[in-house]
Parts: C-alpha cells; sequence; structure tokens
C-alpha cells in the first residue's frame, strides 16, 4: 500500500527566509513523487516531480525538492520564501506501474509573513 | 498542452436533485481520469477511476449509486452526484493521465475543480 506523511499541518516563515515543508513516503517498488500547491477554490497546480535521475529536483516558482531513498523523503525547499507561496501544498506518490492513482499526503498550510 | 477543464466550476442545487459535473482533457486523450473529492482543510481523497469504453471502479466506501460516473469519450468524464445532500457539499476535482513515451506521462493534470453546495 502506498502512503503520504506530511507531519506539519502548517508551516509559517517569513519573506526572504527559506522554507521547507515535508514529506515522507511509503511505497513498493520504485517511487513517482509529486509536489503540487493550491490556491483557496482552485484546483491543483504542478510544482515538480521526481521520476528517475538526480534526487535534487528543480520545479516551477523556484521550489525544488531532494529525494532521499533511505529516508524516504521529499522535501520541498525553496531559498527565499514570497508571501505569494502561501497556499496549501500536497506531497503526492504513485507507484511505477503506470495506471494506479495518486496517494495525496494530507497538506501542510504554508503561510509566508511579511 | 495537457489542460483539463471542468463544467461548471461552481454550482449551488437544492436537496434531492442531480447534478452533472464534466471533465474534459482539451488537449490530449484520457483514457483514464480520476474523481476526487476535497472536504474544507482536508486532502483530495480518490473517490473513483473511471475508464473510456467501461466501468468506473470506485474506491470503498464510495456509493456507486449515488455518484455515477460515465467515460463516453477520450477526452470526456462526467460524474454525476444523485439525489443529492447538504452532506454532499464538497469541492470535487478530476484530473486526466496522458499516455505515451514522454516525459510527462507520469504526471496526472488536474481540472481547476468543482465547488458544490446543496441547500
Amino acid at each position: 500500500a502506498q502512503s503520504v506523511a506530511q507531519p506539519e499541518d502548517q508551516v509559517n516563515v517569513a519573506e526572504g527566509n527559506p522554507l521547507t515543508v515535508k514529506c515522507t513516503y511509503s511505497v513498493s517498488g520504485n517511487p513517482y513523487l509529486f509536489w503540487y500547491v493550491q490556491y483557496p477554490n482552485r484546483g491543483l497546480q504542478f510544482l515538480l516531480k521526481y521520476i528517475t535521475g538526480d534526487n535534487l529536483v528543480k520545479g516551477s516558482y523556484g521550489f525544488e525538492a531532494e529525494f532521499n531513498k533511505s529516508q524516504t523523503s521529499f522535501h520541498l525547499k525553496k531559498p527565499s520564501a514570497l508571501v505569494s507561496d502561501s497556499a496549501l501544498y500536497f506531497c503526492a506518490v504513485r507507484a511505477y506501474n503506470y495506471g494506479q492513482n495518486f496517494v495525496f499526503g494530507p497538506g501542510t498550510r504554508l503561510s509566508v509573513l511579511p | 498542452g495537457a489542460v483539463v477543464s471542468q463544467h461548471p466550476s461552481w454550482v449551488i442545487c437544492k436537496s434531492g436533485t442531480s447534478v452533472k459535473i464534466e471533465c474534459r482533457s482539451l488537449d490530449f486523450q484520457a483514457t483514464t481520469m480520476f474523481w476526487y473529492r476535497q472536504f474544507p482543510k482536508q486532502s483530495l481523497m480518490l473517490m473513483a477511476t473511471s475508464n473510456e469504453g467501461s466501468k468506473a471502479t470506485y474506491e470503498q466506501g464510495v456509493e456507486k449509486d449515488k455518484f455515477l460516473i460515465n467515460h463516453a469519450s477520450l477526452t470526456l468524464s462526467t460524474l454525476t452526484v444523485t439525489s443529492a445532500h447538504p452532506e454532499d457539499s464538497s469541492f470535487y476535482i478530476c484530473s486526466a493521465g496522458k499516455q505515451g513515451a514522454g516525459l510527462r506521462d507520469n504526471e496526472q493534470f488536474f481540472g481547476p475543480g468543482t465547488r458544490l453546495t446543496v441547500l
């Protein structure tokens, strides 16, 4: 069975400071890992994904994430947070076999304070 | 490419009526679409997997007779909430997978969501 944990319900960070949103996963076989962002009353917007290759993945809006197989983690990071980054962030995992659905983490609300 | 639309974006209906939500892949073919439900401040929960030309696969606990899914073409899936009740009020999001051999073929592309309010 696949599962995703996001241990923090809420992350607060000051504008200009680095931010980290944590994600750990459990999946059989090779994982496909994703980060999505959701603004109020909107659908999900894709940020980045890890399929294979370099463990450090760079995505949209200056975000990046590092895949750590030994720790089964895929933390989302950004060197300098913006107030406009305030939103709900979801980590998701998908098993290697195409056609299987995503399993989403519970979400982490990021608040960037001016 | 890989845009998914949903219609309507929001709907208010009376208890006991049925509501149909459309999910379209605008610039690609999607043999599989997924329907999710999201309650306020909660994560997305998969309701069902919609397969073109066959019956949908429902997740445990989801009433298939209440949430009717039709995937009549490679670009359209519909979710009909039958005899809606206030507890069905939620944000419904669809997604579509893009088949092929390209790098984006492991992604799902999400629609903008439909806010359903049942009075």
